[in-house]
């Protein structure tokens, strides 16, 4: 069966620093996803990693994936308060539809 | 172009009733798929649809729960006999396809249902 680990499961940060969200998955996959969600709103698709060392950029923010370590991280730059938000990664299963989910973080950046 | 839309946005029935809540994808988009979200927690998946049959249903809870796609592009998610545990956010996403890089999904602003 596979399981999805996010933590830290709520974070709360300074406008101007950095920090790490952390995406562990419990078995083999291809295909990693980043979402955001806003309070009350629908899931927003950041990144999609496929490959192993992946790393994709928008903004301050940045993912990678290691499909070895079965870990992808979401690194925040220089954090500002828009980013204030949860944010889900999405493991999907070999059949590549079905996506598995973390429990999400919730990021709350203070002005 | 218009994303996924779902209504009602927001849903509140009594325990024992039926309810249908509705899925509009993005036109030309083959796949479609149904989540449930519980606050605070991940989408669990539901069901997936691919054109208009129903590829995988096992993510639906029990017999109450039933989903169809008729013509390919509308979802009409249905639920029996609701208890309050059903309460939860009900997300409809499509995709291109479900394969390859036209796997990425797309939410649409979810079903607010409360069943009292």
């Amino acid at each position: 069966e596979l399981k999805v680990e996010q933590n830290p499961l709520f974070l709360s940060m300074q406008e101007g620093k950095n920090y790490t969200i952390y995406c562990n998955y419990s078995t083999t996959s291809d295909r990693l996803y980043w979402y955001r969600q806003d309070p009350g709103k629908s899931l927003e698709s950041l990144f999609v990693l496929l490959s192993n060392g992946a790393v994709k950029q928008e903004g301050r923010l940045m993912a990678s994936l290691d499909t070895k370590a079965r870990l992808s991280t979401l690194h925040i730059t220089a954090a500002v308060h828009d980013l204030s938000a949860t944010y889900f990664c999405a493991v999907a299963l070999y059949s590549n539809y079905q996506l598995i989910w973390g429990a999400g973080t919730k990021l709350i950046i203070k002005p | 172009g218009a994303g996924v839309s779902q209504t009602p946005s927001n849903k509140v029935t009594e325990k024992g009733k039926y309810v249908e809540l509705r899925c509009d994808p993005i036109s030309g988009h083959t796949a479609l798929y149904w989540y449930r979200q519980s606050l605070g927690q991940g989408p669990e998946f539901l069901i997936y649809f691919q054109g208009t049959g129903a590829a995988d249903d096992s993510g639906l809870p029990n017999d109450r729960f039933f989903a169809v796609r008729p013509e390919g592009s509308v979802s009409t998610l249905k639920i029996q006999r609701t208890e309050r545990g059903d309460s939860a956010v009900y997300l409809c996403a499509s995709s291109l396809d479900s394969s390859g890089l036209a796997n990425e999904q797309f939410f649409g602003p979810g079903t607010r249902l409360t069943v009292l």
